[in-house]
């Protein structure tokens, strides 16, 4: 079946700009992640959402950064007046019922440069 | 202190080789251990996942867990150019399964 995609692929913009970047989970997966990877580092989770629960925000750098999600669907990640620090691979992940031990399945990621 | 130390490599090793990956983790509250594979250009698949102390095969996968020393690895036997990835180490965090805490990735590279 299909996995987590992910669009665009690549992403560049200019410093000062707003970028969105989409998301479509695994259809009937109720939990979806958003992680920052920059070169070279780990990830970094950013936010999660669980239904119609209210998302966890911790991981989010700057009120320069938000998501939204549809249902239990699509998923957005905006960031507004980009910096060069943004510049990163930005990934996103689904589980079937976000519980302790439910698998997360990765998308390719949207690789962003800020230029 | 990071929650979680990694070694980044890059580690390069011939093909057929036994490949020791290794991480540390600060938080003892820590329940879930995964270990993630990445392809160039890809994002991580899962790979391995255990909860408690001891070891867990799979192939020729093996993952281990000293909860007593907090320290987690990963064993590949016989390994494969195909097995040439970055390695993510990986725990859930305490608050429950909102977010993966990772290690920062071991460059794996297998030599025919």
């Amino acid at each position: 079946g299909a996995g987590v995609s992910q669009s665009p692929s690549n992403k560049v913009t200019e410093k000062g700009k707003d970028v969105e970047l989409r998301c479509d989970p695994i259809s009937g997966h109720t939990a979806l992640y958003w992680y920052r990877q920059r070169l070279g580092q780990g990830l970094e989770f950013l936010i999660y959402f669980q239904g119609n629960s209210a998302p966890d925000k911790s991981g989010l750098p700057s009120d320069r950064f938000s998501a939204e999600r549809t249902g239990e669907s699509v998923s957005t990640l905006t960031i507004q007046r980009t910096q060069q620090e943004d510049s990163a691979v930005y990934l996103c992940a689904s589980s079937l019922t976000g519980g302790l031990a439910s698998e997360q399945y990765f998308g390719p990621g949207t690789r962003l440069t800020v230029t | 202190q990071k929650e979680v130390e990694q070694d980044p490599g890059p580690l390069s090793v011939p093909e057929g080789a036994i490949v020791s990956l290794n991480c540390t983790y600060s938080n003892s509250a820590f329940q879930y251990f995964m270990w993630y594979r990445q392809y160039s250009r890809k994002g991580p698949e899962l790979l391995m996942y255990t909860y408690s102390s001891g070891n867990k095969e799979d192939g020729r996968f093996t993952a281990q867990v000293d909860k007593s020393s907090k320290y987690i690895s990963l064993f590949i036997r016989d390994s494969q150019p195909s097995d040439s990835a970055t390695y993510l180490c990986g725990q859930e965090g305490i608050q429950g399964a909102q977010k993966l805490v990772f290690g920062q990735g071991t460059r794996l590279t297998i030599n025919p």
